[in-house]
C-alpha cells in the first residue's frame, strides 16, 4: 500500500527565512513523489517531482526537494521564503505499476512579513 | 504546462436535483482522468478514476450510482452528481496526465465547489 505523511500541519516561517514543508512516504516499489501548492478555492499547481537521478530537485517559484531513500523522505525547501508562497502544500507519492497518486494531508505554510 | 479547465467553479443547487461538473484538457488528449474530492481543510480523496471509451473505477465507499462518471472523448470527463443533498457538498477537483508515460505528474482543474441548499 502506499502512504504519505505530513507531520505538521502548519508551518510558520518570517520572510526572508528558509522553509522546510516535511513528508515522508511508504511505497512497494520505486516511489515516484511529487509537491503541488494550493491557493484558496483553487486547484493543485504542481511543483516539482522525483522520479529517478539527482536526489536534489529544483522546482517552480524557487522550491526544491530532496529525496531521501534511506529515511523515505522528500522534504520541500526554499532557501528565502516570500510572502506570496503562503498555501496549502501537498505531498504525494504513486509507485511504478500504480496509477493512483496518494496524497499527504497537507501542510498550511504561513510566511509572516 | 498543461492546461485542465473545469466547469462550473461554483455551482449551488436544490436538495434532489442533480448536477454535470466537466473537465477538459485542453492542450493535450487524456486517455484517464481522476476525479477527487476535498472537504475543508482536508487532503483530497480519490473518487474514481475515468477511462476514456470505458466506464469509470471507483475509490472503495464512493456511489457508483450517486456519482455518474462519463469520459465520452480524449478531452473531456464529466461528474454527475445525482440527487444532490447537503451532505454531497465539497471541492470536486479533477486531474490529467498527458501522454501515456506513467511517470508524468498530474495536471488539475480550478476545482468545482458545490453546494447543495
Amino acid at each position: 500500500a502506499q502512504s504519505v505523511a505530513q507531520p505538521e500541519d502548519q508551518v510558520n516561517v518570517a520572510e526572508g527565512n528558509p522553509l522546510t514543508v516535511k513528508c515522508t512516504y511508504s511505497v512497494s516499489g520505486n516511489p515516484y513523489l511529487f509537491w503541488y501548492v494550493q491557493y484558496p478555492n483553487r486547484g493543485l499547481q504542481f511543483l516539482l517531482k522525483y522520479i529517478t537521478g539527482d536526489n536534489l530537485v529544483k522546482g517552480s517559484y524557487g522550491f526544491e526537494a530532496e529525496f531521501n531513500k534511506s529515511q523515505t523522505s522528500f522534504h520541500l525547501k526554499k532557501p528565502s521564503a516570500l510572502v506570496s508562497d503562503s498555501a496549502l502544500y501537498f505531498c504525494a507519492v504513486r509507485s511504478t505499476g500504480f496509477q493512483k497518486l496518494v496524497f499527504g494531508t497537507g501542510t498550511r505554510l504561513l510566511v509572516s512579513p | 504546462g498543461a492546461v485542465v479547465s473545469q466547469h462550473p467553479s461554483r455551482v449551488i443547487c436544490k436538495s434532489g436535483t442533480s448536477v454535470k461538473i466537466e473537465c477538459r484538457s485542453l492542450d493535450f488528449q487524456a486517455t484517464t482522468m481522476f476525479w477527487y474530492r476535498q472537504f475543508p481543510k482536508q487532503s483530497l480523496m480519490l473518487m474514481a478514476t475515468s477511462n476514456e471509451g470505458s466506464k469509470a473505477t471507483y475509490e472503495q465507499g464512493v456511489e457508483k450510482d450517486k456519482f455518474l462518471i462519463n469520459h465520452a472523448s480524449l478531452t473531456l470527463s464529466t461528474l454527475t452528481v445525482t440527487s444532490a443533498h447537503p451532505e454531497d457538498s465539497s471541492f470536486y477537483i479533477c486531474s490529467a496526465r498527458p501522454g501515456l508515460a506513467s511517470t508524468g505528474e498530474l495536471f488539475f482543474g480550478e476545482g468545482s465547489r458545490l453546494t447543495v441548499l
